[in-house]
């Protein structure tokens, strides 16, 4: 099971935002994957083996951790970061996600 | 570039069945895995399962075994879940994702395909 804490960040642009996701056992391999989902969209991939950024991905987001604590940061939030994240392991079967957190406007 | 284009939106009555594609584009599809995660109304993603398109392997979460078939025909570049016995909780956003193959973490996502359950 992941748990993601917390619930709904409220930040202002400019922020740094840093979200935690805890599994309750470690996570072979370290293969924690992040996610961003904006309104009305799918789901992008923004880190993968908890620290990879996905193609494309701006450097403002980062992933760290090992075992069972995982950490995504974004530096300085950009208007169009306000969405919902999701953590996915898939260190054991069958993959799964997190409940998410949601980043929104101050 | 890679591009996952799934059908359009369905209505189905309480113990019915639902089949949804999902056309990949852009790559080649035999070297991915397909993966399917559901989205339920103002609700959390929910991973369904996997299948390899060249193998045909294919894994599921325990609560959809024995509902769900995911097929694909290689032929044609498309991937297809199939979900029996609806009923009003399966009303959700299906989406297909490409799978990093031994991974399954998810690179590129279909559009999603609004399946609603409703006598």
């Amino acid at each position: 099971v992941l748990t993601q804490s917390p619930g709904t960040l409220s930040l202002s642009p400019g922020e740094r935002a840093t979200l935690s996701c805890r599994a309750s056992q470690s996570v072979r391999g370290d293969y924690l994957a992040w996610y961003q989902q904006r309104p009305g969209q799918a789901p992008s991939l923004l880190i993968y083996d908890a620290s990879s950024r996905a193609a494309g991905i701006p450097d403002r987001f980062s992933g760290s951790g090992s075992g069972t604590d995982f950490t995504l940061t974004i530096s300085r939030l950009e208007p169009e970061d306000f969405a919902v994240y999701y953590c996915q392991q898939y260190g054991w079967a069958p993959r799964s996600f997190g409940p998410g957190t949601k980043v929104e406007i101050k | 570039q890679v591009q996952l284009v799934q059908s359009g939106a369905e209505v189905r009555k309480p113990g019915a069945s639902v089949k949804v594609s999902c056309k990949a584009s852009g790559y080649t599809f035999t070297n991915y895995d397909v993966t399917w995660v559901r989205q339920a109304p103002g609700q959390g993603l929910e991973w369904m399962g996997w299948m390899n398109p060249n193998s045909g392997n294919t894994g599921f979460a325990r609560r959809f075994q024995g509902r769900v078939t995911m097929t694909s025909d290689t032929s044609i570049n498309t991937a297809y879940m199939e979900l029996s016995s609806l009923t009003s909780e399966d009303t959700a956003v299906y989406y297909c994702a490409r799978g990093i193959r031994n991974k399954l973490f998810s690179d590129s996502w279909g559009q999603g395909t609004l399946v609603t359950v409703s006598s």
